[in-house]
């Protein structure tokens, strides 16, 4: 089973800031890597999928970049809204597998 | 607008049965494979089973093989989740997914708003 390690654990960051959130696979997912946005009650949400597309409806200062086994994923102006749990999630081999999670908090 | 609601889930003791039902609308369901996942605060998001677009494919992590069965009704645009055999370490919220591709292995988009399943005595 393929590990995904994301860092930081907590983010603190003010509005209007850049986030950087990482996620290491245990070995190379190729692209196969997607992220995902958990507001508090709420669903996880799709935000990028195949390590760079955005997927529909998600907002341009989102972006991520990557491939093989290390991977980020980019806010490059938080807004209010943007403060959440991140998860990022492996498709390159079964089962699929997730991060334990990024969470980005106000500062 | 694609749409999943879940119904199911609740209280039930260990060895019990229950049965999660995940109603989707807003695009044509018999393209694309659904999926169950489970979210704890301990073990984080985990898989649980997928089934693809006819039906004919069904996968189950380790950790529920043999005691959840998972099936789809394509004229009613709904998956269903039969879990027996309950144990304390199933209790989670669990979600219903929607698989980007027909098999089983797509991206995940969108969810349902989950339903919380908790076993115990």
């Amino acid at each position: 089973e393929i590990v995904l390690s994301q860092s930081p654990a907590t983010l603190s960051l003010s509005p209007g800031e850049r986030a950087s959130l990482s996620c290491r696979a245990s070995q190379s997912i190729r692209i196969f890597l997607a992220w995902y946005q958990q507001r508090p009650g709420q669903a996880p949400r799709l935000l990028i999928y195949d390590a760079s597309n955005r997927a529909t409806g998600i907002p341009a200062r989102f972006s991520g970049s990557g491939s093989g086994t290390d991977f980020t994923l980019t806010i490059s102006s938080l807004e209010p809204e943007d403060f959440a749990v991140y998860y990022c999630q492996q498709r390159s081999a079964w089962p699929q597998t997730f991060g334990q999670g990024t969470k980005l908090e106000i500062k | 607008e694609v749409q999943l609601l879940q119904s199911g889930g609740g209280l039930v003791q260990p060895g019990g049965s229950l049965r999660l039902s995940c109603g989707a609308s807003g695009f044509t369901f018999s393209n694309h494979a659904m999926n169950w996942l489970r979210q704890t605060p301990g073990k984080g998001l985990e898989w649980v089973s997928s089934i693809s677009g006819s039906g004919a494919d069904t996968s189950y992590a380790d950790s529920v093989r043999g005691r959840c069965s998972i099936s789809r009704d394509n004229s009613k645009n709904t998956v269903d989740l039969q879990m027996n055999s309950l144990r304390v370490d199933d209790t989670a919220v669990y979600y219903c997914a929607k698989g980007s591709q027909w098999l089983r292995g797509g991206w995940l988009d969108p969810w349902g708003q989950g339903t919380l399943v908790s076993v115990s005595s």
